[in-house]
């Protein structure tokens, strides 16, 4: 079973609309989640990270994580042709040996103009 | 501020073959950490170094070897590369094991 789950896609939003973007996790006592944006033939690069249940906004992005559900969402507002990429969810948690930090396979997202 | 550099941007090798992959940050990060990225598969940690003069192995390291030569520079070198090892490899580094990771800018690896 993977640690980290995420529906590849592709997630295909109109521009403006909301796009969703959800993730799931196995470890129970995972501490930092992570949204990164990779672009074609790029590195990943933070959109944003969470560490405590609840919503975060930074823009027209917010995280979404509810640890007791094990889940954690970005949403994109007002989406735009730009924002088409591969978003990677990471998590990390404490492993013997130290924090371990695994990322998802990604969800692509193409925003139609 | 360079951020993470990587070298080479491509590499073509023949089975057998050895090379080492460079990594360098210039952010003052304690962590550093090697990825490999093939299709449908995500980012898989080959190693990583959570500090100075520590490594460890991730969950694919078989057929690599890293070095922590110092707080900037983490290199990666494969011993006898093999077809399975085409892939494009990501360096990161971040503050801490628990913190944000920045990304170079990948090393694209043919091994024929």
């Amino acid at each position: 079973q993977k640690e980290v789950e995420q529906n590849s896609g592709p997630l295909s939003v109109p521009e403006g609309a909301i796009a969703s973007l959800n993730c799931t996790y196995s470890d129970r006592g995972s501490q930092s989640f992570f949204w990164y944006r990779q672009y074609s033939g790029k590195s990943p690069e933070l959109i944003m990270f969470i560490y405590s249940n609840g919503d975060k906004e930074d823009g027209r992005f917010t995280a979404q994580l509810n640890k007791a559900s094990q889940y954690v969402s970005l949403l994109i507002r007002d989406s735009q042709p730009s924002d088409s990429a591969t978003y990677l969810c990471a998590v990390t948690g404490l492993n013997t040996g130290g924090f371990k930090t695994i990322f998802g396979a990604g969800t692509r997202l193409f925003v139609k103009a | 501020n360079a951020g993470v550099t990587q070298t080479p941007k491509f590499q073509v090798l023949k089975t057998g073959q050895s090379m080492t992959l460079q990594c360098a940050q210039d952010m003052n990060h304690n962590s550093m950490y090697w990825y490999r990225q093939d299709p449908g598969m995500g980012l898989r940690l080959i190693y990583y170094s959570a500090s100075e003069g520590t490594t460890d192995k991730g969950e694919v390291p078989n057929g690599y070897n890293v070095s922590r030569l110092n707080k900037r520079e983490f290199s990666l070198r494969l011993e006898s590369a093999a077809p399975s090892q085409t892939s494009v490899y990501f360096c990161a580094s971040s503050e801490g094991p628990k913190e944000t990771q920045y990304f170079g800018p990948g090393t694209r690896l043919l091994v024929l």
